[in-house]
Formats: structure tokens, sequence, C-alpha cells
């Protein structure tokens, strides 16, 4: 029962656009939601978060937006750039510090130059 | 600083053999995990300690897998009598104990069993 779902395999974006990465879960309890960036042969590496008392947290060309009701998160790098291309994992846990991640099955995002 | 470690990179072994994967965690980080990534997967959560606390081992897929941690430091993964669907990416994690679940993962071990 996968209770982090990112739906889309993989997206490919041309440098300087948008890139939109989506991320649902079915947990209620979830209160902290996290993306990482994993390039091959390497673990992964943290990007950004967001609280569930926040719907938007954002981070130099990294925004997070969380809508609760929607139990969805979505992921936005904008622009995008040739660098950026990796699997971006989702992430969630529940019961506030320090808690175990549970990961959606990542998505590919390809940067075209 | 140096970040998480972990040995071997890579292991290959024959199903029914134990192995044991390591990893270093953050100098000073109290909180260590260990995932799994099979094949197509995201990551699954195998356990996890705390301090001086009992580890969550809810994540473990059988009683052949075994975690420690001693001295607050260093962790082995061992997993007793392989099988083939044993085989994964093991990853290890650690994080500051400061309501912050920022964890920080060392590069794997890619482990097959034949």
């Amino acid at each position: 029962d996968q209770q982090v779902k990112q739906n889309s395999p993989s997206l490919s974006v041309q440098e300087g656009r948008i890139s939109i990465l989506n991320c649902d879960y079915t947990n209620s309890m979830f209160d902290y939601f996290l993306w990482y960036k994993k390039y091959p042969a390497e673990g992964p590496t943290f990007l950004i978060s967001i609280s569930s008392i926040k719907d938007k947290n954002e981070d130099g060309r990294f925004t997070v937006f969380l809508n609760k009701s929607a139990k969805h998160l979505s992921l936005h790098i904008v622009p995008s750039q040739p660098g950026d291309s990796a699997v971006y994992f989702c992430a969630a846990s529940e019961g506030g510090a320090n808690s175990k991640l549970t990961f959606g099955k990542g998505i590919t995002l390809s940067v075209r130059p | 600083g140096a970040g998480v470690s972990q040995s071997p990179s890579n292991k290959v072994t024959e199903k029914g053999k134990d192995v044991e994967l390591r990893c270093d965690p953050i100098s000073g980080h109290t909180a260590l995990y260990w995932y799994r990534q099979s094949l197509g997967q995201g990551l699954e959560f195998l356990i996890y300690f705390q301090g001086n606390s009992a580890p969550d081992k809810s994540g473990l897929p059988s009683d052949r897998f075994s975690a420690e941690r001693t001295g607050g430091s260093v962790s082995t993964l061992t997993i007793q009598r392989t099988q083939q669907e044993d085989s994964a990416v093991y990853l290890c994690a650690s994080s500051l104990e400061s309501g912050h679940n920022e964890q920080f993962f060392g590069p794997g071990t890619r482990l097959t069993v034949l």
C-alpha cells in the first residue's frame, strides 16, 4: 500500500522553463514533507521541506506547495537548469522530529539544454 | 565536514551467505536510519536508532535482518542467509535531534545476491 505516490515516472522540460513535480499521499497523519534529489550512484540529497502548518515554502529556485485538503504537494523549479536533471523523491513523516520517512518511487527529471 | 559514509560500496554474495553492511554517521548526529531501494522502487524504511532509546525495527522485512549501533555512532546492518530478493541498494542516513527532519544520506551499498 503506497502511502506516498509519484504517479509520473518521468518529466522532460526545456532549460529556463518551469518544472512541476507532483506528489500525492494517503496518510492524513503525515505532518512533514520533504523533497530529495538523487544523482546516479549517490545517496539522496535534501532539497526542501514543508510543515503541514504551512502551504508554501520557497528556497531560491525551488518552491514546495502543500494542499492538505487534497493530500497533494508539488515542487516547482524555476528556471530549470540542465544540472537539475536527476531523480526527485517526495517523502513524508508523521509524529514530528526525526521520524522515519516514507518515500515515493521518484520521478526522473530531464532538463533539455 | 565529512558526510555519512558506508562500506562496502558494492557487495556480491551467494544466496544463503550472511553479509554485514557498515554505516558511519555524521559526527554528532544522534539519529541513524537504514533504508533500502530495490530496483524501480522508492526508498523503504528498515530501522531507526535515536540516542539510547530502543530502536524502531518496524520496517525490517524478516528476522534475517538485524542492526546494531555501537556507542551511539557506527551502525552495522546484518542480513543472514541472504536471498535473491534482498538485492538492493542499502542506504544509511543520519540526522540531528533538533526537531528537524532533514536526514543526510550516505552513498549506499549495492548488494547483489546471486
